[in-house]
């Protein structure tokens, strides 16, 4: 099936520095997603791609579709704190009626005040 | 304002004993999916449905498992005759109509379910 292959696995960061994750994968994918989660809690919708070569901002956080539609990047700009958690990015195959996200193992982002 | 609600949070089962885990979707989205996730692992879908239907349920064990999102009422997931193996966190996810915004898919906070 199809896979996607998330980096790094973690993150050791001090507070104020900008951090850089990215996920590829063998196949195209149509849409990217990206998603942080707490211990204990669901995933939360950070940014969403709809189109190759786009760059979406939501705050500190930048994400790229790459122009191949095999890969994202996620960045977070002057880290604090609360921004530790799990990062995982997750992508929509293109393949017709499929609607399911395929997710990546995450980066655990850990932020040293 | 209420997003994806999922209860229990927390269920114990014994070994074959049957799990409900029920799921109602933010309002206004039709669009239900199921996900199970390992410690220290991704998400990985099980099943998505609409409103009566089973649109794609190819991540789904074929034994023991099966979900329905009835007309009325929330999204059940059901496992039959549970075993350690199935101890896992589940979360539902939806998403709306609309077609520029239907891929983004909402979470759940999950039911965490313990099999003894």
């Amino acid at each position: 099936g199809q896979q996607l292959n998330q980096s790094p696995q973690s993150m050791f960061i001090q507070e104020g520095e900008d951090v850089s994750m990215n996920c590829t994968s063998s196949s195209i994918f149509n849409t990217w997603l990206w998603y942080k989660q707490d211990p204990g809690e669901g995933p939360v919708l950070l940014i969403a791609l709809y189109k190759a070569g786009e760059l979406t901002s939501n705050g500190r956080l930048t994400a790229q579709f790459g122009i191949t539609r095999k890969d994202s990047f996620l960045n977070i700009s002057a880290s604090i704190p609360s921004d530790v958690g799990i990062y995982f990015c997750a992508g929509r195959s293109p393949q017709g009626g499929s609607e399911k996200l395929v997710f990546g193992k995450g980066t655990k982002l850990t932020v040293n005040p | 304002n209420a997003g994806v609600m999922q209860n229990p949070r927390h269920l114990v089962r014994r070994r074959g004993q049957e799990a409900r885990l029920r799921c109602s979707p933010m309002k206004g989205h039709s669009h239900v999916y199921w996900y199970r996730q390992l410690p220290e692992e991704g998400l990985k879908f099980m099943v998505y449905l609409q409103k009566e239907n089973i649109i794609d349920e190819s991540g789904m064990p074929k034994e023991r498992f099966s979900a329905e999102f009835p007309k009325e009422g929330p999204s059940i997931l059901r496992i039959q005759q549970v075993v350690r193996g199935d101890s896992a966190a589940y979360f539902c996810a939806s998403s709306p109509l609309d077609r520029r915004t239907y891929n983004e898919q909402f979470f759940g906070p999950g039911t965490r379910l313990t099999v003894l």
